[in-house]
């Protein structure tokens, strides 16, 4: 079945420490990629998007992710995370052009 | 802007009873989509409009379900005789035809006693 995986369930880290969130899809063909965030108690925000391009994308705060094609993946990195980053992420995939699939999440908890 | 809104935040019924909920999407969006999420998951897609037009529902959507956009504007989803597995956050997002980046709503989350 087409799927979107994501590795970890939860994650903690300490401030400053570097972070990567790794996606997976079994979608074929030409997909777009998102990773979504949602900080307790707000709703999702649009954290960075993957059309085509350059396949090293930056978003907000710091954020960016790699699409590997050929791996199937578009993993999250921040270089140095801070306490406010505390939050659940999302990796989404569009194999067409209305119907977002999700993967379950990461919850990340960064201690100060 | 003031983004995608829904309403009510929380509802808690019986079961058995019928529920609607109400979105709001920001005003130069097109498309509008449901979604639903339960503990521990992501958003799995429910249906989605294009304009006033229901283009696609998932096999998710029961019968009990159903979800209107009259106007091409706001959109209500309503799910009859609820059941207690029907327990979920209910998202609405709202997108242009291109690009096809969703904007969430705080989502709609529905307690079945």
């Amino acid at each position: 079945a087409q799927s979107v995986s994501q590795h970890n369930h939860h994650v903690i880290l300490s401030e400053a420490a570097s972070l990567e969130l790794g996606c997976n899809y079994s979608y074929g063909g030409t997909v777009n990629l998102f990773w979504y965030v949602q900080y307790p108690g707000q709703h999702l925000q649009l954290l960075l998007k993957y059309f085509s391009g350059d396949p090293l994308v930056k978003g907000i705060k710091g954020f960016e992710a790699e699409f590997i094609k050929s791996k199937f993946s578009f993993n999250l990195r921040k270089p140095s995370v801070q306490w406010s980053d505390t939050a659940e992420y999302f990796c989404a995939v569009n194999p067409n052009d209305y119907k977002l699939s999700f993967g379950a999440g990461t919850t990340v908890t960064v201690r100060a | 802007d003031t983004g995608v809104s829904q309403d009510p935040r929380h509802k808690i019924t019986k079961r058995g009873q019928n529920v609607t909920f109400r979105c709001d999407p920001i005003s130069e969006h097109n498309r509008l989509y449901w979604y639903r999420q339960t503990l521990g998951q992501g958003p799995e897609f429910l249906t989605y409009f294009q304009n006033e037009a229901q283009l696609e529902k998932s096999r998710l959507l029961s019968d009990r379900f159903s979800a209107e956009r009259p106007k091409g504007s706001f959109s209500t989803l309503e799910i009859q005789r609820t059941e207690q597995g029907d327990s979920a956050m209910y998202l609405c997002a709202s997108s242009t035809d291109s690009p096809y980046e969703q904007y969430f709503g705080p989502g709609t989350r529905l307690t079945v006693t």
